[in-house]
């Protein structure tokens, strides 16, 4: 079926070091599969981070970059130097558009930056 | 700058007791959904909705139903709640952007069935 696995949380790293989130997906039954990373910030609801629509490219924001790669069916989140800000819970997301538009999710990967 | 809106943003209910759960947005979005979200899943979809009038079912509907009485409002509603819906509930708007098909949400609703 149609999924998302993403690194189990929750992540702690401290302030200005590099951080990466996995995430991997499966889209058996997705023919132009669409990949989201969504952030949500304490007390806030979700907030679209970053998407990328077709394989092989980047996409970017906020300093965060993922990279769409349909090989390893791929879409790891990655940032060079994160800040406290930065502290939230990040969801990977795949896009069915044939199918109500609704994406799925992954679990979310809990992240808390230390100053 | 889209706008979705829930309330109430924390709720406690009694097993057996209705619970309504409303749902605004502001962004004249056709379609609308509600999700869960719980501890070591993803959001998981409840039920959906193509406009005002209609209610489709989503990945897990037993136990709610929803109501969309206008373009604007969407609303959860569990008849009977039970402790196994205490949950955070996220409601959504949607619309096409940029070539692809994006979400807006609202801040959830934390709710404890006791």
């Amino acid at each position: 079926g149609d999924s998302v696995t993403q690194t189990e949380g929750p992540v702690t790293v401290s302030e200005s070091e590099s951080l990466i989130i996995n995430c991997t997906y499966s889209a058996t039954s997705i023919a132009y599969p669409n990949l989201f990373w969504y952030v949500r910030y304490p007390g806030e609801g979700l907030q679209l981070l970053l998407k990328v629509i077709t394989a092989g490219q980047k996409g970017s924001s906020r300093g965060f970059e993922a990279t769409y790669n349909k090989e390893t069916t791929s879409f790891h989140l990655q940032k060079a130097s994160v800040q406290e800000s930065d502290s939230a819970v990040y969801y990977c997301a795949l896009g069915d558009q044939t199918n109500n538009n609704a994406p799925r999710f992954g679990a979310g990967t809990k992240l808390s930056v230390k100053p | 700058e889209a706008a979705v809106t829930q309330s109430p943003r924390n709720k406690v209910a009694v097993t057996g007791g209705k619970v309504t759960l409303s749902c605004n947005q502001t962004n004249n979005h056709n379609n609308m959904y509600w999700y869960r979200q719980d501890t070591g899943h993803g959001l998981r979809l409840i039920h959906y909705s193509y406009g005002a009038g209609s209610t489709e079912k989503g990945d897990i509907p037993d136990g709610y139903k929803a109501s969309r009485p206008s373009q604007e409002n969407f609303s959860l509603i569990l008849e009977l709640a039970t402790p196994s819906q205490t949950s955070v509930y996220f409601c959504a708007s949607g619309d096409w952007w940029g070539g692809s098909y994006e979400q807006y949400f609202g801040p959830g609703t934390r709710l404890t069935v006791l």
